[in-house]
């Protein structure tokens, strides 16, 4: 009963390939996000989705492009691998209230190689 | 602007305290969380704080905020093996829908 689950847990591409990350949610939220995270395990916010539109983009690479299909999932494609692509992505999401808590649940990563 | 520190590395025995130390800059933020990731998994998160608190206690956690130094510390009573792992912190603003995170700071516990 997993509550934000992504798809594949382990990627192995080669360099200038295009590949996707899936990300869904059941708890009902209306915001999610995706994160990278580096080698020195640094997290950085890529983008954020409420209700399935574009909120954030953190001076991502236009290679890196989100889709929110609806409110419980929120895709990543990647055009053109780089070395550099290479990191443990992350899925998130939570519940939007202005002023609230607004605590993020994330998945368990997807751990990107680029060889 | 947004900028969370926290110091690399934590060493300590089994059985004692642990207190894992974050600095912020954003000034806006309203709720402070504590996350916990373990090798190979996602972040958990452990407790949070509201801004207007100083203190929110949890088990074996505290946390304490000192909102006047932006200084977050979450400490940990009797510290087991299970607890080593990644904490980071994170901070929330008003204005904006994501959480920024601190460097994350490795906790090692030996028997």
């Amino acid at each position: 009963d997993t509550a934000v689950s992504q798809t594949p847990k382990y990627l192995v591409t080669q360099m200038g390939n295009d590949k996707s990350i899936k990300c869904e949610q059941n708890l009902g939220h209306d915001t999610m996000y995706w994160y990278k995270q580096d080698s020195k395990k640094f997290l950085k916010i890529m983008f954020s989705y409420n209700n399935k539109e574009l909120i954030i983009n953190e001076t991502v690479p236009n290679r890196f492009s989100p889709k929110s299909p609806d409110k419980a999932h929120l895709n990543l494609h990647i055009n053109s691998l780089e070395l550099g692509d290479s990191a443990v992505y992350f899925c998130a999401s939570s519940q939007g209230t202005p002023g609230g808590r607004a605590e993020a649940f994330f998945g368990q990563g997807t751990r990107l190689t680029v060889v | 602007g947004e900028d969370v520190e926290q110091s690399l590395f934590l060493s300590v025995r089994e059985g004692d305290s642990s207190v894992i130390n974050c600095t912020y800059t954003d000034s806006s933020s309203t709720y402070l969380y504590w996350y916990k990731q373990e090798p190979g998994a996602g972040l958990q998160l452990l407790t949070y704080i509201f801004s207007n608190m100083d203190m929110k206690q949890d088990q074996r956690l505290t946390v304490l905020l000192n909102k006047k130094d932006k200084h977050l510390s979450l400490r940990i009573a009797d510290t087991q093996t299970g607890d080593s792992a990644i904490y980071f912190c994170a901070e929330r603003n008003t204005g904006f829908q994501k959480l920024v995170f601190g460097t994350g700071t490795r906790l090692l516990v030996s028997p």
